[in-house]
């Protein structure tokens, strides 16, 4: 299908653990986001790519790890998941710059660290 | 202070009024985007404006750069129009985007 999609929807996973959230966008969009959501905060962005091999850090980028080998994938990964990890992940992508371009965002990732 | 200030943060409406819901932001600006986020977790870009006014069907989005302030206004609320409303800003120093917390609103039948 066409569009931005994530994988998994939810997972469930144990403090330690390493987890990769997949991100998948069908548009050859240049640019592509990773955001977490918080109660008590607005979306934060954790990391960004520009191109493919092509990253930098966001606001919030500790403990997680991004690649861009592919122009269409993203994946995010925590390397030792933590309890203050739980939270809603959102992908995005936009065909140039974030701000002047509208980003469309994939439907999000719920985990849960115990 | 957060550099993007929504208000209200909740929002409750009948079915028929006219609501408007507020952005204000600390730092310059190249675009400012409102978002739509249904209750199901989607979000989507409502609006991306640098100047003046845009309209799309029973939605207004407004902003004055000198006062460094937007708003959103929803015409005839429905229902279907529940959903939590986020303004986020670009700084004209980079392509990120920045976000307001979000503003709840639920229209009553």
């Amino acid at each position: 299908d066409a569009g931005i999609t994530q994988s998994p929807r939810y997972k469930i996973t144990e403090t330690g653990r390493q987890v990769t959230l997949m991100c998948h966008q069908t548009w050859s969009h240049s640019y592509m986001f990773w955001y977490r959501q918080d109660l008590g905060h607005g979306l934060r962005l954790i990391y960004y790519s520009a191109a493919a091999d092509i990253t930098d850090k966001g606001e919030v980028p500790d403990g997680y790890v991004v690649s861009r080998s592919k122009t269409e994938n993203f994946p995010l990964t925590l390397e030792s998941a933590t309890r203050s990890q739980t939270s809603v992940y959102f992908c995005a992508s936009s065909e140039w710059g974030g701000g002047v371009n509208e980003q469309y965002f994939g439907p999000g990732t719920r985990l849960t660290v115990t | 202070k957060n550099e993007v200030e929504q208000s209200p943060q909740n929002l409750t409406a009948q079915e028929g009024e006219f609501i408007t819901i507020n952005c204000s932001y600390s730092v310059g600006i190249s675009a400012l985007h409102w978002l739509q986020q249904h209750p199901g977790g989607g979000i989507v870009s409502l609006f991306m404006l640098s100047s003046g006014k845009k309209k799309h069907g029973r939605l207004i989005a407004t902003i004055n750069i000198q006062e460094k302030h937007s708003s959103l206004h929803i015409t005839a609320s429905h229902p279907r129009d529940s959903a939590v409303y986020i303004c986020a800003v670009e700084e004209t120093s980079g392509s990120r985007l920045t976000f307001g917390e979000g503003t709840q609103l639920t229209v009553n039948p």
